[in-house]
């Protein structure tokens, strides 16, 4: 079916460590994956994205990592800051006659100081 | 300064009483589209449009409408709200319909319908 889901809904990390979040996917036919960032209060913020036809993409301190064999996606943040506390979303895009957007249930990372 | 805008950012209100939400971009997107986020579900898509006058439904469309007269505007309509619509609303633009784009949000809209 078409789902994203999250394998943790939460994640507590100390500062300067590096926080790993996963996402799995069942639609196949997604092409592209995107993740966000949400603050308090605040809309969905787009960190980073990939395209099915990659499988790592690097940005600044944080790099995607696509799985399509077992179709997992992740988000590795390095040298994770306080001001990272957020939470996480991975979404997927697929074309079903039109262009939709799935998104997973949502991650919160906590940053220890 | 790019963005997305709701009005307004908190509404409380009665089932039964037709409401709308207001959304404007100022980036000359072509795709819009319309989440609602709940506890524990993640956002979910209502509706969306890859450009003027053209409107398609995601995955949660019962009970909302929506227009497309102009590029930067895409309202969110609830002709008669009821209580099971009570939620925390998103509007989001992409600069163009196509599926590797990423999409930029709006800070929501809360909604509670008594």
């Amino acid at each position: 079916g078409e789902s994203v889901g999250l394998h943790l809904p939460t994640l507590s990390v100390q500062e300067g460590d590096n926080s790993i979040i996963n996402c799995a996917y069942s639609n196949s036919a997604s092409d592209y994956f995107i993740w966000y960032k949400q603050e308090s209060g605040k809309g969905p913020q787009f960190i980073i994205d990939i395209r099915s036809n990659m499988d790592k993409r690097q940005g600044q301190r944080v790099t995607v990592l696509l799985n399509k064999t077992v179709k997992h996606l992740s988000l590795q943040i390095a040298a994770t800051q306080p001001g990272d506390s957020a939470v996480y979303f991975c979404a997927e895009n697929l074309y079903t006659g039109g262009f939709k957007t799935i998104f997973g249930a949502g991650t919160r990372l906590f940053v220890k100081a | 300064e790019a963005q997305v805008t709701q009005n307004p950012r908190y509404l409380i209100t009665v089932t039964g009483k037709k409401l709308t939400v207001t959304c404007s971009q100022n980036m000359n997107h072509e795709y819009m589209s319309w989440y609602r986020q709940d506890p524990g579900l993640g956002l979910r898509q209502i509706y969306y449009s890859m450009n003027v006058e053209v409107t398609d439904k995601g995955d949660v469309p019962e009970g909302y409408k929506v227009s497309r007269k102009e590029k930067r505007n895409f309202p969110l309509i609830l002709e008669s709200p009821s209580p099971n619509q009570t939620s925390l609303y998103f509007c989001a633009s992409g600069l163009v319909a196509g599926t590797d784009q990423p999409q930029h949000f709006g800070d929501g809209t809360r909604l509670s319908i008594l």
